[in-house]
């Protein structure tokens, strides 16, 4: 059980496009996914924190109208890039938490997004 | 400021070797513990999490944890070339919290 999945695994879009990105949870239902974004050889950042029929609570310096989030039932959350930039380009992945579990993270496949 | 340390490496071990991973962490309310595995390009993978001070093993992997020191260690025995890859601490203070991460240290198993 605890997987995780994400569409698109890879997406190429112009700048100033908008892009959507799904991250479902198959065969638990979770109360909490969260958002990270991987440059590079660098470590995990964390996004956004996405409760099920509640706003997302962002991490400092990730602007919220840029980043739109939609946890809208126990098994699916969204993450829309709008007016995407070549900055945004990165390696996107959510994770999903377990209802009524402990603290682990299971994480989805992530999202290789590049803006030309 | 919440933090997690992890040595970045790399940590070169020969194949069948035991390799040893440290972790601490500043938060003295910190009550899990999680070690993670990222190949290059591969999201993250749940290896072990322990909650009580002591060892638990998990096949070829023990996790140890010291809230005493505030330190958790991954230990892998039998090291395989497969076992290469970046492994990335994560510590949670209390319930329904979320993850604070480790950079990762990078572990390469030569055959």
């Amino acid at each position: 059980g605890a997987v995780v999945s994400q569409h698109p695994s890879r997406v190429i879009c112009k700048s100033g496009t908008s892009v959507k990105i799904e991250c479902r949870s198959l065969d638990f239902q979770a109360t909490t996914m969260f958002w990270y974004r991987q440059f590079p050889k660098q470590s995990l950042m964390l996004m956004a924190t996405s409760n099920e029929g509640s706003k997302a609570t962002y991490e400092q310096g990730v602007e919220k109208d840029k980043f739109l989030i939609n946890h809208a039932s126990l098994t699916l959350s969204t993450l829309t890039v709008t007016s995407a930039h070549p900055e945004d380009s990165s390696f996107y992945i959510c994770s999903a938490r377990r209802q009524a579990s402990g603290n682990e993270q299971f994480f989805g496949p992530g999202t290789r997004l590049t803006v030309l | 400021q919440k933090e997690v340390e992890q040595n970045s490496g790399p940590l070169s071990v020969p194949e069948g070797a035991i390799a040893s991973l440290n972790c601490t962490y500043s938060d003295r309310g910190s009550q899990s513990f999680f070690w993670y595995r990222q190949y290059s390009g591969k999201s993250p993978e749940l290896i072990m999490f322990i909650y009580s001070n002591g060892d638990k093993e998990d096949g070829r992997f023990t996790a140890q944890l010291n809230k005493a020191s505030q330190y958790v260690s991954l230990l892998i025995r039998d090291s395989q070339p497969s076992d290469s890859a970046t492994y990335l601490c994560a510590v949670a203070a209390g319930n329904n919290r979320k993850l604070i991460w480790g950079l990762g240290t990078s572990l390469a198993v030569n055959p």
